[in-house]
C-alpha cells in the first residue's frame, strides 16, 4: 500500500479564498483523522471519522472549517474563507479499529495564507 | 483536562552518548500511550504503544517504558540518523479516537 496520500503538498493562497485539502487513507482502515501542526500549538486533532461518519469535531477551530468523508477512500478538509492564522501543516492519518492500534500519517499539506 | 508534557524541548548528544526523553501525562484513564518519530517535512511515524504501567517496548536503540504518571524513551548509543523530533501522545479511555500529543523533543545527534 502507498500509505496515506495527501494533496496538495504545498498550498499558497490569499486571505479570503477557499482552500480544499484532500486525503486518501490506507485501504481497509476504518478511522481517519485530520490534524493541524504549528510551532505554537504543536499537533492538534481537528476531527476524526469512523466508517465515514464524523465522531468528534470538537477540535475544529471555527465554522470556517468543514470536513467530509463521502466514502471510505476519500476525505476533504475545507477552509472558507481562509485567514493568515490558518497557516500550518495539515496532516491526515488513518488507522484500523482504533483500540490499541497506531495511526499512519500522510506527508502533510503545508498551507500558507497571505 | 487531559495533558501531555514532554521534556526537554531540545536535546543535543554526541554519537554514542545515551540519554532519556521524558513524557509526563495527566489523563482520565489511560487507554494507551504512543511514541512517534517525526523527521523534518514528514508526518509522524509510529514507534511504540504502551498500555499499562511497567510495560516496556524496544526497537533497535530505542526503549520505551511506562509508569502511572510518565513514560521514558531511552536512547542507547545513538547515531546521527536518530536525529528527529520525538512525539508522545496519550489516548484516554473516555474517548477512544482522540490522541493528545505533547510538544515533542527535538533530538540532534552529532557524529
Amino acid at each position: 500500500d502507498a500509505g496515506v496520500i495527501q494533496s496538495p503538498r504545498h498550498e499558497v493562497t490569499e486571505m479570503g479564498q477557499e482552500v480544499t485539502l484532500r486525503c486518501k487513507p490506507i485501504s481497509g482502515h476504518d478511522y481517519l483523522f485530520w490534524y493541524r501542526q504549528t510551532m505554537m500549538r504543536g499537533l492538534e486533532l481537528l476531527i476524526y471519522f469512523n466508517n465515514n461518519v464524523p465522531i468528534d469535531d470538537s477540535g475544529m477551530p471555527e465554522d470556517r472549517f468543514s470536513a467530509k468523508m463521502p466514502n471510505a477512500s476519500f476525505s476533504t478538509l475545507k477552509i472558507q474563507p481562509s485567514e493568515p492564522r490558518d497557516s500550518a501543516v495539515y496532516f491526515c492519518a488513518s488507522s484500523l479499529p482504533y483500540t490499541y492500534t497506531e495511526a499512519f500519517f500522510g506527508q502533510g499539506t503545508r498551507l500558507t495564507v497571505v | 483536562e487531559d495533558q501531555v508534557t514532554q521534556s526537554p524541548e531540545a536535546l543535543r548528544l554526541q554519537e554514542g552518548e545515551s540519554s532519556s526523553l521524558n513524557c509526563s501525562y495527566t489523563v482520565s484513564g489511560l487507554r494507551g500511550l504512543f511514541w512517534y518519530r517525526q523527521d523534518p517535512g514528514k508526518g509522524p511515524e509510529f514507534l511504540f504503544t504502551l498500555y499499562s504501567a511497567g510495560e516496556e517496548k524496544e526497537k533497535e536503540r530505542l526503549k520505551a517504558t511506562l509508569t502511572k504518571k510518565e513514560s521514558f524513551l531511552h536512547i542507547t548509543a545513538p547515531k546521527p540518523e536518530d536525529s528527529a523530533t520525538y512525539l508522545c501522545a496519550v489516548q484516554a479511555s473516555s474517548n477512544t479516537g482522540k490522541l493528545i500529543f505533547g510538544q515533542g523533543t527535538t533530538l540532534q545527534v552529532k557524529p
